[in-house]
């Protein structure tokens, strides 16, 4: 399947820090790419979906100033947590869906980013 | 609100048959079901989908109900790297839209010697 890369693959953080979690398609261009978060032993929660060269959508209750979004071009993505606190420290996990080609209308995920904030 | 439902988990031994269960009792008529799974601090990994027929890929085969309102998953021959949580989840079938993803609670499988 398509390709989709995540970097860091884990960050240790102090508290009031931000940070930087790219998500980028190694195969295919994305047009659209979804974040989500995961605490230990829940599900996956669907923060935003971004679309390239335009804003995010966020999810109800999901801080718009928080969590920055950009989708800069069809490959990348990136989210930054501003300013993050421990109950920040989270798995981050994008994913990408392509037009076109072997990505048509699929999903497919990064490796995730687990965020750990003093 | 994630439109399935699926035992929180199920054992099963490995060599033998793996046949997770959902529900989805309000699928509309253009939406897909898809199966994931997520190996423990993985991200999910594309297992199938299908809209009303049968689908067997070289992962699983995806039995749907001819109403549509539940489906299984099979694993043939279940070995210990399925261990993992299975996400059962509609999802619109236009491509020309953001059709988002949304999980639920999923089936934790546990394979075992």
């Amino acid at each position: 399947g398509a390709v989709v890369s995540q970097h860091p693959s884990w960050v240790i953080c102090k508290s009031g820090t931000s940070v930087k979690i790219e998500c980028r398609s190694l195969d295919f261009q994305a047009t659209t790419m979804f974040w989500y978060r995961q605490f230990p032993k829940q599900s996956l929660m669907l923060m935003a979906t971004s679309n390239e060269g335009s804003k995010a959508t966020y999810e109800q209750g999901v801080e718009k100033d928080k969590f920055l979004i950009n989708h800069a071009s069809l490959t990348l993505s990136t989210l930054t947590v501003t300013s993050a606190h421990p109950e920040d420290s989270s798995f981050y996990i994008c994913s990408a869906r392509g037009l076109g080609g072997r990505a048509t209308g699929e999903l497919f995920f990064g490796e995730g980013s687990r965020l750990t904030v003093l | 609100d994630a439109k399935t439902t699926q035992p929180p988990s199920m054992d099963c031994a490995e060599g033998r048959a793996a046949n997770l269960p959902c529900n989805h009792s309000t699928i509309s008529g253009n939406e897909y079901v898809y199966w994931y799974r997520q190996i423990h601090s993985q991200g999910p990994q594309y297992i199938i989908h299908g809209l009303k027929n049968n689908e067997t890929n070289e992962m699983a085969s995806l039995i749907i109900t001819e109403d549509r309102k539940s489906s299984t998953l099979i694993l043939p021959h279940a070995t210990l790297r399925d261990t993992a949580v299975y996400y059962c989840i509609v999802r619109d079938g236009n491509t020309g839209t953001a059709s988002k993803l949304t999980f639920g609670t999923g089936t934790r499988l546990q394979v075992t010697l």
